[in-house]
């Protein structure tokens, strides 16, 4: 079945450093979405990208919708503490709906 | 505003017993969804529904039943609980295709012993 890779699997950097992470995968999607998810949370939406080569900001957080439509980054600049969570890539796919395949996430922590 | 509203949050089954988690939403969505987030992993689709009435299988249904009575509702059924149920279980809903646009609920922790 479809995959995504994840990377990094967590994180650990000092406060006001910029972080990225990216998802690759040997799949086409049509969608790529962003997550972030606190403790006993859901994931809620950071960022969606709609079309290949999009780059699309919000505050401090940029991602990126790969040219082949099988890769996707995102960035987030001068990390704070509130940053702390876990966040997920997604790609969306055709066909059924919902179907999201998701990354196994990227944890990051953050030092004051 | 309420959004999606799942219960429980928590619950211990045994092994063999049924349940039924509870989801429901306020915002007069279409579409509905159920999903499994196993540890350190990312979320699978159970079911879906993209209205009353009409549901479908998504990526890991096998273990489970929903029904869409109505547009509020969409309650996710576990008739024979297994150890291999035990993850957090997270419905979310949309108002149009595409999960850009959905809401997620808290989630319920499930663990089955």
């Amino acid at each position: 079945g479809q995959q995504l890779n994840q990377s990094p699997q967590s994180m650990f950097i000092q406060e006001g450093e910029d972080v990225s992470m990216n998802c690759t995968s040997s799949s086409i999607f049509n969608t790529w979405l962003w997550y972030k998810q606190d403790p006993g949370e859901g994931p809620v939406l950071l960022i969606a990208l709609y079309k290949a080569g999009e780059l699309t900001s919000n505050g401090r957080l940029t991602a990126q919708f790969g040219i082949t439509r099988k890769d996707s980054f995102l960035n987030i600049s001068a990390s704070i503490p509130s940053d702390v969570g876990i966040y997920f890539c997604a790609g969306e796919y055709g066909g059924s709906q919902g179907n999201l395949i998701f990354g196994k996430g990227t944890k990051l922590s953050v030092k004051p | 505003n309420a959004g999606v509203t799942q219960t429980p949050k928590f619950r211990i089954l045994k092994i063999g017993q049924s349940m039924t988690l509870q989801c429901a939403q306020d915002m007069n969505h279409n579409y509905m969804y159920w999903y499994r987030q196993d540890p350190g992993m990312g979320l699978k689709l159970i079911y879906y529904s993209v209205g009353a009435g009409i549901t479908d299988k998504g990526e890991v249904p096998n273990g489970y039943n929903v029904s869409r009575s109505t547009t509020e509702d969409f309650p996710l059924r576990l008739e024979l609980a297994a150890p291999s149920q035990t993850s957090v279980y997270f419905c979310a809903s949309s108002y149009s295709q595409g999960m850009a646009e959905a809401f997620f609920g808290q989630g319920t922790r499930l663990t089955v012993v």
